[in-house]
């Protein structure tokens, strides 16, 4: 594997599911990303995480629960979701979070129903 | 605080004609810029960068793009369109300094090519 991937590709869940996104990234990167891509709204920032620990926390809602094991993998809990938290979720990796560079994984596309 | 503006969402252009993706910035500090593709059902991949060198940034796939200072502008541009070049379009701003891992990015255009 190379760059940045994501698993799943695709996820459908209910509102009261619980599951998790996974990141992983095979650049050697210190710092990681999630990402919310919604329609006709630009890419907002979620998440950063620099050397496993939590830089950035965008005011995000506690239904995304973002876990960090080490450099290399990033996960995000979903739990008790709204359907409009359907969207692209995409994960980043970047050298260090000094480093404006970062590479895309190609997206988790979340329907909650 | 910083901000991007992407003027179009739509552009449409005919296979081998210029390409030219509008897109204005704000910012308090000297700005870094950024262009973005996305191509369907993928991920964003970076075309190109400005970090203070050369105002004129050469990127892959032959795209650049010009830093102008005095217009706030880092529009970009292609000579000649291709089908394989259809695809959003994402200009980012961050700043030269402090949380400078923070990427701005504006609403996307589509880049529709006909034959």
């Amino acid at each position: 594997e190379t760059g940045v991937t994501q698993t799943p590709r695709h996820l459908v869940m209910g509102m009261t599911n619980k599951k998790s996104l996974k990141c992983e990234q095979h650049l050697g990167h210190n710092a990681m990303y999630w990402y919310k891509q919604s329609a006709k709204k630009p890419l907002e920032l979620m998440f950063v995480y620099s050397l496993e620990e939590r830089v950035e926390n965008n005011s995000v809602p506690s239904r995304f629960s973002p876990e960090c094991p080490n450099s290399s993998h990033l996960f995000l809990h979903l739990h008790t979701l709204q359907p409009e938290d359907s969207a692209l979720y995409l994960c980043a990796s970047s050298q260090t979070t000094g480093i404006h560079e970062q590479y895309f994984g190609p997206g988790t596309r979340l329907t909650v129903t | 605080a910083q901000s991007v503006t992407q003027l179009g969402s739509h552009v449409s252009v005919s296979e081998g004609a210029l390409v030219l993706l509008r897109c204005n910035y704000s910012s308090s500090v000297p700005p870094y810029l950024f262009w973005y593709v996305q191509y369907p059902n993928q991920g964003l991949q970076l075309l190109l960068k400005y970090t203070s060198a050369a105002t004129l940034v050469k990127g892959i796939n032959g795209f650049e793009a010009e830093f102008k200072k005095s217009e706030t502008s880092f529009h970009l541009t292609k000579p000649s369109a291709h089908m394989s070049d259809a695809a959003e379009y994402f200009c980012a701003v961050s700043e030269s300094g402090g949380s400078n891992y923070k990427l701005t990015f504006g609403k996307g255009t589509l880049l529709t090519v006909n034959p």
